[in-house]
Order: C-alpha cells, then sequence, then structure tokens
C-alpha cells in the first residue's frame, strides 16, 4: 500500500488529453513539493515535472503538472503511442522523513 | 551532461553484504543531496534512503524496511555515493538507482541490478 495513491491505469486515443491524479495528504503533498516520474518499458525513470508543476529542459509542453491541497495531477495533452509507459509521483514526506512514491499509473493509448 | 552510474550490482546470498557506488558528473555533487531508489522485477519505485550534502551535516535518512541494515555515505572528494547493504534478505532483490530526486536535471542512469538468491 503506497502512501501517495494513484489509480492503476488510465487510457485514452492518440491525440486525446488525459490525466493522472496522485493522492496524499498535509504530511507530504500538502507541505512539500511533487515531481512526476515516466518510466517506459525496460528503461529508468525520467523526469517530466519537478517543484509541482516545472518542467526540465527538453519536456515538451504538451506534459503539465498541477497541485491542490493534497493532491496533484499530471496532464499529458496530445497523446502518443510513445507516451505508453508507468508513470510516479512522489513527495518528502515530514513525518515519515522520507520520500514517497505513488504506486505507478500505467498509461495505455489506444 | 548529468551522468549517474551505479555499478557494484551482483548476486548475494540472503545472510550477505554488498556496497553499491554510484558516480556523479556533470553538476556540482558535494552541495547536492543523493538518493537510492530501487525498483523490484515488475514493481513500482521504493525509496531506499537519502544522504544530504555537508552544508547539511551529510544528515542520512532511510526507508523502515532497510534501516539498521543499509548506510549511505558519500565521498564528495571522488563524486561518488555509496550504499552498504548488510543483512540481505531475498525481498531486497531490485535493480537499484541513485537519483537527485526533483532536481531539474535529475538522471537516473541505468541503475544496478541485486539480487538476493541462495
Amino acid at each position: 500500500q503506497s502512501v501517495l495513491t494513484q489509480p492503476p491505469s488510465v487510457s485514452a486515443a492518440p491525440g486525446q488529453k488525459v490525466t493522472i491524479s496522485c493522492s496524499g495528504s498535509n504530511s507530504n503533498i500538502g507541505n512539500n513539493y511533487v515531481s512526476w516520474y515516466q518510466q517506459l518499458p525496460g528503461t529508468a525513470p525520467k523526469l517530466l515535472i519537478y517543484e509541482n508543476n516545472k518542467r526540465p529542459s527538453g519536456i515538451p509542453d504538451r506534459f503539465s503538472g498541477s497541485k491542490s491541497g493534497t493532491s496533484a495531477t499530471l496532464g499529458i495533452a496530445g497523446l502518443q503511442t510513445g507516451d505508453e509507459a508507468d508513470y510516479y509521483c512522489t513527495s518528502w514526506d515530514s513525518s515519515l522523513s522520507g520520500l514517497v512514491f505513488g504506486g505507478g499509473t500505467k498509461l495505455t493509448v489506444l | 551532461e548529468v551522468r549517474l552510474v551505479a555499478s557494484g550490482g551482483g548476486l548475494v546470498q540472503p545472510g550477505g553484504s554488498l556496497k553499491l557506488s554510484c558516480a556523479a558528473s556533470g553538476f556540482t555533487f558535494s552541495a547536492s543531496d543523493m538518493h537510492w531508489v530501487r525498483q523490484a522485477s515488475g514493481k513500482g519505485l521504493e525509496w531506499v534512503g537519502r544522504i544530504r550534502s555537508k552544508a547539511n551535516s551529510y544528515a542520512t535518512a532511510y526507508a523502515a524496511s532497510v534501516k539498521g541494515r543499509f548506510t549511505i555515505s558519500r565521498d564528495d572528494s571522488k563524486n561518488t555515493a555509496y550504499l552498504q547493504m548488510n543483512s540481505l534478505k531475498t525481498e531486497d532483490t531490485a535493480v537499484y538507482y541513485c537519483t537527485r530526486v526533483g532536481a531539474p536535471d535529475d538522471n537516473w542512469g541505468q541503475g544496478t541490478l541485486v539480487t538476493v538468491s541462495s
């Protein structure tokens, strides 16, 4: 059971937009930054979003992040088949004094 | 370019020890907090622990599942972080990554596989 809660899977058609939610608490998302990672099959996780809504250099603006209260959301617009991957949210947890991850969400582009 | 190269993985028997290394380049290692994260085959990401920079007294923190068995250290003169793993259990089998979680130029590298089995 992960501290951060993500839907196990989401799906959408190419060109559409999808959102992935990440629910936590005041000890993590509510008072700390959220990062999002993409893990393509057989590869290491890759940073998509840091500090809730910032994109690293090279990440297209199709990817967006937002945070409200104790929840965060990753948005992916203009879906491509190459976006099929597992997506993870993460945040520091002040009560646990550790980093916590969501269980991951598998994105399928139909 | 930021590079994090984890090494030192391999096959070890339950109860054994292993020391992983993480060689860093392309950023100011000495000013960076370094994390270890692992992933068992077919499973999600699990945080192992973190070591802070000298400015933060090299403070360490560990996941409950490894506390007392794993130790993280660093050598800023070598731009390298370490993960000493003792009393290994079969459930520690995973790919281990070093990372600067949340840094704008975070790059996890390929990780190193640790297999605990008799």
